[in-house]
């Protein structure tokens, strides 16, 4: 079965440090790749998606994050993290199977505290 | 401003009670979705509706019900069957012309009193 899988339930982090979330799925087929961010008691927010194209895609705010076909991973990345990034981050994948229907399939979540 | 919304904020249900919570989107959206979240969960998708007067189950729709009269609305019920309701519910939508990406409400907390 499809799944996302992301590894890191909790990510603490000093500002101004670097940081990655990681993101992997299983999946036979070919995928649409999101990540959204959820500030506390929010909706969700798109960060970022990967449709086709640049395996390499970037944010407004500095985040980034590379598709990697091989290895099956979608990674969060962003060089140096401000207070205001403290929130939860999801990644969620479409299969091209399912882009009629649109059913995404979302990862458990990773929170990202920022400590001064 | 086009969004979507979703009402109310905080809801509290009694034992036996069923409760309904609204949502409604203004980007003449085609697709709408129900998800439930859970902490440490993720996402999990009650039910979604491609168009009106049309939806589907998802994983998890025991205890749930959905209507779609207008494509502005999409109202999920929480019945009395759902024994476990206590969570962050969050609605949905996506445009079907080409659109991959769903847009999300700002959700609604319910609470069993």
């Amino acid at each position: 079965a499809q799944s996302v899988t992301q590894l890191d339930s909790q990510v603490p982090v000093f500002e101004e440090a670097p940081v990655e979330l990681r993101c992997n799925y299983s999946s036979s087929v070919s995928v649409y790749l999101f990540w959204y961010v959820q500030y506390p008691n929010q909706g969700l927010q798109l960060l970022l998606k990967y449709l086709s194209g640049s395996t390499l895609v970037e944010s407004i705010n500095g985040f980034e994050a590379e598709f990697n076909k091989s290895q099956t991973s979608f990674h969060l990345r962003k060089p140096s993290v401000h207070i205001s990034d403290t929130a939860e981050y999801f990644c969620a994948v479409l299969l091209s199977g399912s882009s009629n229907t649109g059913k995404l399939i979302f990862g458990q979540g990773t929170t990202l505290q920022v400590k001064p | 401003d086009g969004g979507i919304t979703q009402s109310p904020k905080y809801l509290f249900r009694k034992e036996g009670q069923n409760v309904t919570l609204s949502c409604e989107q203004n980007l003449n959206h085609d697709a709408m979705y129900w998800y439930r979240q859970d902490p440490g969960q993720g996402l999990r998708l009650i039910y979604y509706s491609q168009i009106v007067n049309d939806f589907q189950k998802g994983d998890i729709a025991e205890g749930y019900s959905v209507s779609r009269e207008k494509k502005e609305s999409f109202p999920l019920t929480v019945t009395s069957a759902q024994k476990n309701p206590t969570a962050f519910y969050l609605c949905a939508s996506r445009s079907r012309e080409g659109g991959e990406t769903q847009y999300f409400g700002p959700g609604t907390r319910l609470l069993v009193l």
